[in-house]
């Protein structure tokens, strides 16, 4: 069946560290990824998406990654902020399905 | 702003009463979507409306009704809850393609606790 799970609950990195987040879907069907950000008191906002047509894709001080082989999807976060801190959502979904299946989230905190 | 707009943005009802949340979407979107945020859980899709037909129903109790009167408002109509349906409950557009996955436009939510 369809999951999206990601590989840590919680994620700790100094200010100015890089951060990166990790992704594991089962779906091979699965064509199109992308990732949210959730912060306190707030709805899921988008960050960057990914077609499997691709396996990387950069936007501002982010970038995701795309192994298609093991299924497996990062998101990577430059010179990390304090505005960073959030739960990050990846999700994916399959062609035809239209249908977004959502990973459980990682919670990012910054160290000072 | 994300262009999608939900009130309350808190509510507290007992077991017996009758409430509804309420979505606007100012992006001109021709899909909504009702999403339940449970603490520990993913994300669960509950209903989906595409050109205000409900083109999805994931198993949800029928104390749970929605309604879409055109491709701007989105309503979700309580009654009878239980609490375990507390939770944070979440409006979404989008733009459907045939076929395609797309984004999702998120509100801030409605955290909604059952007393």
């Amino acid at each position: 069946g369809e999951s999206v799970g990601l590989h840590l609950p919680t994620l700790s990195v100094q200010e100015g560290d890089n951060s990166i987040i990790n992704c594991a879907y089962s779906n091979s069907a699965s064509d199109y990824f992308i990732w949210y950000k959730q912060e306190s008191g707030k709805g899921p906002q988008f960050i960057i998406d990914i077609r499997s047509n691709m396996d990387k894709r950069q936007g501002q001080r982010v970038t995701v990654l795309l192994n298609k082989t093991v299924k497996h999807l990062s998101l990577q976060i430059a010179a990390t902020q304090p505005g960073d801190s959030a739960v990050y959502f990846c999700a994916e979904n399959a062609w035809g399905a239209q249908k977004l299946v959502f990973g459980q989230g990682t919670r990012l905190t910054i160290n000072p | 702003e994300t262009g999608v707009t939900q009130t309350p943005r808190h509510l507290v009802m007992g077991m017996t009463n009758k409430k509804s949340l309420k979505c606007e979407q100012h992006l001109g979107h021709n899909a909504m979507y009702w999403y339940k945020q449970s603490a520990k859980k993913p994300l669960e899709l509950m209903f989906v409306y595409s050109l205000e037909e409900r083109v999805e129903n994931n198993s949800v109790p029928s104390r749970f009704s929605p309604e879409c009167p055109n491709s701007s408002h989105l309503f979700l109509h309580l009654h009878t809850l239980q609490p375990e349906d507390s939770a944070l409950y979440l409006c979404a557009s989008s733009q459907r393609h045939r076929g395609r996955g797309e984004k999702l436009f998120f509100g801030s939510g409605t955290q909604l606790s059952v007393l």
